[in-house]
Order: structure tokens, then sequence, then C-alpha cells
């Protein structure tokens, strides 16, 4: 079983809809999530982390987090076709070694 | 600030060979990290240095190495290049080691092919 776990897609959304990402986590020790976009042929870019239980926000990106349910996801409003890319997972339960998921590949339609 | 550096950008080995790719911090960074990304296994943690001590290592052989510089520049090394190995070598940079609210930034990354 994968330590972080995410669907492979794609995910498609129409443009302007939100777009909602999911990433499911088996570590009960991991402490501080991350989201990184990755477009086709490029390193990943750090978008969003997350450390406590609930709703971090910033612009038209919301990652939430419920350690309960060992769950975390990312809403995208306003989705744009730039929006398109591979979202990656991460996790760690301290200190720098990030366990990621394989990617959602999400395609926003115009 | 200058983001996270990565020479060379490309690499092509041969088999057996052995290649050295560099990485240079965030100024004021002191972690860096290695990854290898590969469309069969995703994204895979290598190894971490801070204070030019390793701090973590992945699983992966003794076949691949680093080390850091005290001006936190790092250097990773692979021995005896397996077709397996071709992949995007990423390099990361974190402010530190020990503290969870630790963001990491990643490199562009060198893509090694083996052939």
């Amino acid at each position: 079983q994968k330590e972080v776990e995410q669907n492979s897609g794609p995910l498609s959304v129409p443009e302007g809809a939100i777009a909602s990402l999911n990433c499911t986590y088996s570590d009960r020790v991991s402490q501080s999530f991350f989201w990184y976009r990755q477009y086709s042929g490029k390193s990943p870019e750090l978008i969003m982390s997350i450390y406590s239980n609930g709703d971090k926000e910033d612009g038209r990106f919301t990652a939430q987090l419920n350690k309960a349910s060992q769950y975390v996801s990312l809403l995208i409003r306003d989705s744009q076709p730039s929006d398109s890319a591979t979202y990656l997972c991460a996790a760690t339960g301290g200190g720098n070694k990030l366990t990621f998921g394989t990617g959602t590949q999400l395609k926003v339609e115009l | 600030k200058a983001g996270v550096t990565q020479t060379p950008r490309y690499l092509i080995k041969t088999r057996g060979q052995q290649v050295t790719l560099s990485c240079s911090p965030i100024s004021g960074h002191r972690s860096v990290s290695w990854y290898q990304q590969t469309p069969g296994q995703g994204l895979q943690f290598l190894f971490e240095y801070f204070s030019e001590t390793q701090r973590n290592k992945g699983n992966f052989p003794g076949r691949f190495s680093g080390r850091q510089f005290s001006n936190s520049r790092s250097e990773m090394n692979v021995s005896t290049l397996e077709l397996g190995d071709s992949a995007l070598y990423l390099c990361a940079s974190a402010q530190w080691a020990a503290a969870s609210y630790n963001e990491q930034f990643f490199g562009p990354g060198t893509r090694l092919t083996v052939l």
C-alpha cells in the first residue's frame, strides 16, 4: 500500500469551475502536507502547505486537512486553462523527507 | 532571491559510467534534498543533507551518494550507471532540517539518460 494515494485522473473541469483534488495518507506520524503543481517537462512548484486541521486559503487555492480521516484536499476556484497540470500531494512526518503521491492530472477545458 | 539551480540540465551517459550532478540551494537555505522522478515510480526521496551531514536516506542502492559543502551547495553521484537510472533528478532546498513547518523548493532538475 502506498503511503500517499491520489487518483491519477485525468480530472476534467470546465473553465471557471471548481476543481477538487484529493489525497489520502496512511502514516499517522505525518505532520505536514504540501501540494505541488508540475507542468509537463518542468519541475514541481510549491503552491500550498498545510499543517493544522481545517482550511487554508491562498488566492484561488484552498487546502483542507483532516487528520482524523487522514485526508488532504486542494480546491482550485475559477479554474483556468493555465491550471492544467499534474498536482502532487506530499507528506512528511518531520524533517525534509517528502513522500509523494503519484499525482492527479488536471485538465481545464475551454 | 534566486531560486534553486541545478547543473547540468541534461546529461547522456552510457551504462557503467558514473555521473555527478550539482545543486545550489536558495541563498540562506541550509538543507538540500535529492529526489528521483521516473514515470513508473514517481517522485522518490534519495537523501537529505544539512550542515554537510547526511540526515536522511531513502531506499536506493549504495551507487547513489551525495555530499554537501560548507556553502550548502550539494552534489550527488551515481556510479556504475544502469539503464534504470534514467530519470529526472531533482534537488530541493529548505531553510531548516528538523522543523515540521518547513517548505521545500525544487530546482529545474537534471534529465539523465543512460544508453
